[in-house]
């Protein structure tokens, strides 16, 4: 069975600190699809990024970094030099692509990280 | 104006109403899905839909129907709300491609209440 898990339920940190955002996934298939969306107070969810599973490079935009590695089946996002407007909830969701897939994101828990200034 | 459009943004509402929830897109997607947002437990899926004949159910599908009225039409109905399907509800959409990526396209979302 497919399964996100971001264990770590809240995090809060100072302003201009780095922060990392753990994702453990599990799946059966070999072909799949992970992702990171944020919901600011707002509500809204807001893409940031997907990687497919054959493409282990690091990612970097800006002050985001993500981390994929398949042997611990982990997929881990770091923001650099953490401002106020990053306080959000963060959600880690994976897709299975796999032949008669749905196209349906299964979702962890969601991260809620506060930024204090 | 947004591509995937849900309404009522809010909605309070009382046990046993009926409530409808709609969405609609001008994406041009064939595939639309209904989520359900709980601090917590993130979203689950309730329903999905590949066309307009095609509904199926998600995790969470007790307690809820939908309906495809269109391609680009989406809704989700409660026939007898109870407290706990308070949540955020999100509808989302997502493009038709052979090998779909999982790439969803989400609307603003809409808070229901239910006392």
């Amino acid at each position: 069975a497919q399964k996100v898990t971001q264990a770590q339920t809240e995090i809060s940190v100072v302003e201009k600190e780095d922060v990392t955002l753990d994702c453990v996934y599990e799946t059966r298939d070999t072909t799949y699809y992970l992702f990171w969306y944020k919901q600011p107070p707002s509500g809204e969810l807001v893409f940031l990024i997907r990687r497919n599973s054959f493409d282990e490079q690091n990612e970097i935009s800006g002050r985001y970094s993500w981390n994929f590695q398949k042997s611990t089946s982990s997929f881990n996002f770091t923001i650099t030099a953490s401002q106020v407007v990053d306080s959000a909830v963060y959600f880690c969701a994976l897709s299975e692509a796999g032949s008669g897939n749905t196209g349906k994101l299964i979702f962890g828990q969601g991260t809620t990280l506060q930024v204090k200034p | 104006d947004a591509d995937v459009t849900q309404t009522p943004r809010n909605r309070i509402t009382k046990t046993g109403k009926r409530i409808m929830l709609e969405c609609s897109q001008t994406k041009g997607h064939d595939r639309m899905y209904w989520y359900r947002q709980d601090p917590g437990l993130g979203l689950r899926l309730i329903y999905y839909s590949f066309d307009v004949k095609d509904i199926n159910k998600g995790e969470i599908s007790d307690g809820y129907s939908v309906s495809r009225q269109a391609q680009a039409k989406f809704s989700l109905s409660l026939e007898s709300a109870i407290p706990n399907q308070t949540a955020l509800y999100f509808c989302a959409t997502s493009g038709s491609d052979r090998k779909p990526t999982g790439e969803l396209f989400f609307g603003e979302g809409s808070r229901l209440t239910v006392l």
